[in-house]
C-alpha cells in the first residue's frame, strides 16, 4: 500500500511569494495532520482534521497560513505571504482516529507520516 | 499544556555498545506514549505505543519501558544502521493529536 504522499519534496521561493504544500493521506485514513519542524522547535502541529472537518487550527502561527481538505484523499495547506521565517520541513500525516467499541473501548491509530515538503523562503 | 524532554540531545556510541535513550513527559491522562525513529531527509517511522506504566515493548535491538514520568528506549548491542533520530510522543485522553519531543540523534560508529 503507498504510504503518505507529499508534494513538491523541495520548495524554493521567495519572500512574498504564495506556497501550496500538498498531501494525499493513506487510504481509510479519517484523519490527517499538518505538522511543521526546525531544528529550534521540533515538531510542532499546525492542524489536525478528523474525515475532512478542521477539529484543532491552534497551531497554524498566522493568517498568512491556511488550510483546507476538501475530501478524503486530499488536503493542502497554503502560505501566503511566505516569509524567511517559514523555511522548515512540513510534514503530513494520517490515522485511523478514535473508534468508540461495543464494550466502551476506543482504538486510536498511529500516525504514519509523508517524506515531507522542505521549504526554503529567500 | 502537555511537555515531552528527550535527553540527551545526542548520543554517539559505538557498534556493540548498549545505552538507554530518556523520554520525560507530562500530560493530563496519558492515553499512549509513542516512539519513531527518523532518519535524515524523511519522516518519522513508527516504533511503538506504550499504553500503561510497567509495559515494555520489543522489536531487534530496541526495548521500549514506561513509567509513569518517564520513557526509556534501551538499544542493546546497537549497529551502525541504528543511527537516527529518536522522537518520543505523547497523546492525551480524548485527543487524537501528538505532542512530540525534541528527539536524540543516535549515532553508532562501527
Amino acid at each position: 500500500d503507498a504510504g503518505v504522499i507529499q508534494s513538491p519534496r523541495h520548495e524554493v521561493t521567495e519572500m512574498g511569494q504564495e506556497v501550496t504544500l500538498r498531501c494525499k493521506p493513506i487510504s481509510g485514513h479519517n484523519s490527517l495532520f499538518w505538522y511543521r519542524q526546525t531544528m529550534m522547535r521540533g515538531l510542532e502541529l499546525l492542524i489536525y482534521f478528523n474525515n475532512n472537518v478542521p477539529i484543532d487550527d491552534s497551531g497554524m502561527p498566522e493568517d498568512r497560513f491556511s488550510a483546507k481538505m476538501p475530501n478524503a484523499s486530499f488536503s493542502t495547506l497554503k502560505i501566503q505571504p511566505s516569509e524567511p521565517r517559514d523555511s522548515a520541513v512540513y510534514f503530513c500525516a494520517s490515522s485511523l482516529a478514535l473508534i468508540r467499541g461495543l464494550a466502551g473501548g476506543e482504538y486510536t491509530g498511529e500516525l504514519f507520516f509523508g517524506e515531507g515538503s522542505r521549504l526554503t523562503v529567500l | 499544556e502537555d511537555q515531552v524532554t528527550q535527553s540527551p540531545e545526542a548520543l554517539r556510541l559505538q557498534e556493540g555498545e548498549s545505552s538507554s535513550l530518556n523520554c520525560s513527559y507530562t500530560v493530563s491522562g496519558l492515553r499512549g506514549l509513542f516512539w519513531y525513529r527518523q532518519d535524515p531527509g524523511k519522516g518519522p517511522e513508527f516504533l511503538f505505543t506504550l499504553y500503561s506504566a510497567g509495559e515494555e515493548k520489543e522489536k531487534e535491538r530496541l526495548k521500549a519501558t514506561l513509567t509513569k514520568k518517564e520513557s526509556f528506549l534501551h538499544i542493546t548491542a546497537p549497529k551502525p544502521e541504528d543511527s537516527a533520530t529518536y522522537l518520543c510522543a505523547v497523546r492525551r485522553s480524548g485527543y487524537s493529536t501528538l505532542t512530540f519531543g525534541k528527539g536524540t540523534m543516535l549515532l553508532v560508529s562501527p
